[in-house]
């Protein structure tokens, strides 16, 4: 059974830091690209960063590029996201997802998210 | 970057009934284009890709559409557990965008 388990997840201050871990199981996490997808709360679905399934492609929306960095250890079956100079529009459920195939957009499991609240 | 805008915001319905949510692209995403359902509390659930494949476990009566810069999704025969907020998304160009969901609801 595919799980993925997102934690790290808190309240930062603005401007402050965190990174976020995805724990894969139940496939070869290495054979699929990933991504992070972040909801505000109340609000639809943005999508965050994706890393194809070697890392060492990296895609950012234009909102978290040059704070955000997605990496992933495949000997740990575990993708991070380091989210820097965080701001309060970053308050959000942070979401890792599967990729189906390659970096296709086709997210075929998703956590169960992870809060992260930028307040002071 | 390519904006999504989805029709209706919300879609007040019947079981039973049909529901047709439309999805237009600001410029061409030829046929990448993908569907997500979201229920309360949950995380998406991957619906459509490319336009018009059902994913794995995904019933018949969801039917996808177009290309282009027009899309849709139909639910042929609602039943009770269709009614969530529904969400496209693009993967034609960098970043990958989504659209500001449609919520179908019980009318």
């Amino acid at each position: 059974e595919v799980q993925l388990l997102e934690s790290g997840g808190a309240l930062v201050q603005p401007g402050g830091s965190l990174r976020l871990s995805c724990a894969a199981s139940g496939f070869t996490f290495s054979s699929y690209a990933m991504t992070w997808v972040r909801q505000a709360p109340g609000k639809g679905l943005e999508w965050v960063s994706a890393i194809n399934n070697g890392g060492g492609s990296t895609y950012y929306a234009d909102s978290v590029k040059g704070r955000f960095t997605i990496s992933r250890d495949n000997s740990k079956n575990t993708l991070y996201l380091q989210m820097n100079s965080l701001r309060a529009e970053d308050t959000a459920v942070y979401y890792c997802a599967k990729d189906a195939i390659a970096v296709a957009a086709r997210f075929d499991y998703w956590g169960q998210g992870t809060l992260v609240t930028v307040s002071s | 970057e390519i904006v999504l805008t989805q029709s209706p915001a919300t879609l007040s319905l019947s079981p039973g009934e049909r529901a047709t949510l439309s999805c237009r692209a600001s410029q061409s995403v030829s046929s990448y284009l993908t569907w997500y359902q979201q229920k309360p509390g949950q995380a998406p659930r991957l619906l459509i890709y490319d336009a018009s494949n059902r994913a794995t476990g995904i019933p018949a009566r969801f039917s996808g559409s177009g290309s282009g810069t027009d899309f849709t999704l139909t639910i042929s025969s609602l039943e009770p557990e269709d009614f969530a907020v529904y969400y496209c998304q693009q993967r034609s160009n960098w970043p990958w965008t989504f659209g500001q969901g449609t919520k179908v609801e019980i009318k």
